[in-house]
């Protein structure tokens, strides 16, 4: 079955730079989530979109912006990083009227700022 | 906003029961889930629950009761496989129901 897709899988940059992750959710999935997790913490959210319409905005910086496309796919982009944005991220994705099975996440991104 | 409470670490023998509480303090509620995640994974799904009571699923079950706040994960039979986190998160209610999730519980299972 189609999961959800994350690339890049690794990410390295320098500070002040720029990154854009991507996320592709399950196929009929009206529903996608944006997780920041860093070492020994619990994911934290960042953002959602439901039909390509931002839903809700948790503690994402204002240098990070997201959009969802038509097809359905997300894209995380980030700007002026720092060394604290060092961290997993990860994407998930749910049918929103399915509530009882929870999301699927992607396998996430590894971001490390140097 | 959602105030999540788990244990931070656990351990357990193979072939034991293992429970692992946690307590939320919600403005919103629609649900709460339990997920596995081993390190530098993603979280996988385990449980939902939306009402009181217990809902069973192999060797795991997880409880909730709305009026206290409270759920619990339940894993009977233990493997080696089960040592990793478990986080427990609320859905909320707004448009995407987003979920806050708790730290995690470190379950070290032991031969």
């Amino acid at each position: 079955a189609a999961g959800v897709i994350q690339s890049p899988r690794h990410l390295i940059k320098e500070k002040r730079e720029t990154a854009t992750l991507k996320c592709y959710p399950i196929p009929r999935h009206d529903t996608v989530y944006w997780y920041q997790q860093g070492p020994g913490q619990d994911p934290q959210f960042l953002i959602s979109f439901y039909e390509k319409m931002q839903s809700d905005k948790g503690s994402i910086p204002d240098r990070f912006s997201a959009q969802q496309f038509s097809d359905y796919h997300s894209e995380l982009n980030m700007s002026s990083l720092e060394l604290g944005d060092s961290a997993l991220y990860f994407c998930a994705s749910s049918l929103i009227t399915g509530g009882a099975y929870g999301y699927t996440f992607g396998s996430g991104t590894r971001l490390t700022v140097v | 906003g959602q105030n999540i409470d788990q244990p931070t670490e656990m351990t357990a023998t193979e072939g034991a029961i293992v429970q692992i509480n946690c307590t939320y303090q919600t403005s919103g509620f629609n649900g709460l889930f339990w997920y596995q995640q081993h390190a530098g994974e993603a979280p996988t799904f385990l449980s939902y629950n939306v009402l009181d009571g217990l809902e069973e699923k192999g060797r795991f079950s997880s409880f909730l009761s709305r009026s206290k706040g409270y759920s619990y994960l339940l894993l009977k039979e233990l493997q080696m496989k089960d040592s990793a986190s478990y986080l427990c998160a609320v859905r909320d209610n707004t448009n995407a129901g987003k979920s806050t999730f708790g730290d995690g519980t470190t379950l070290t299972v032991k031969p």
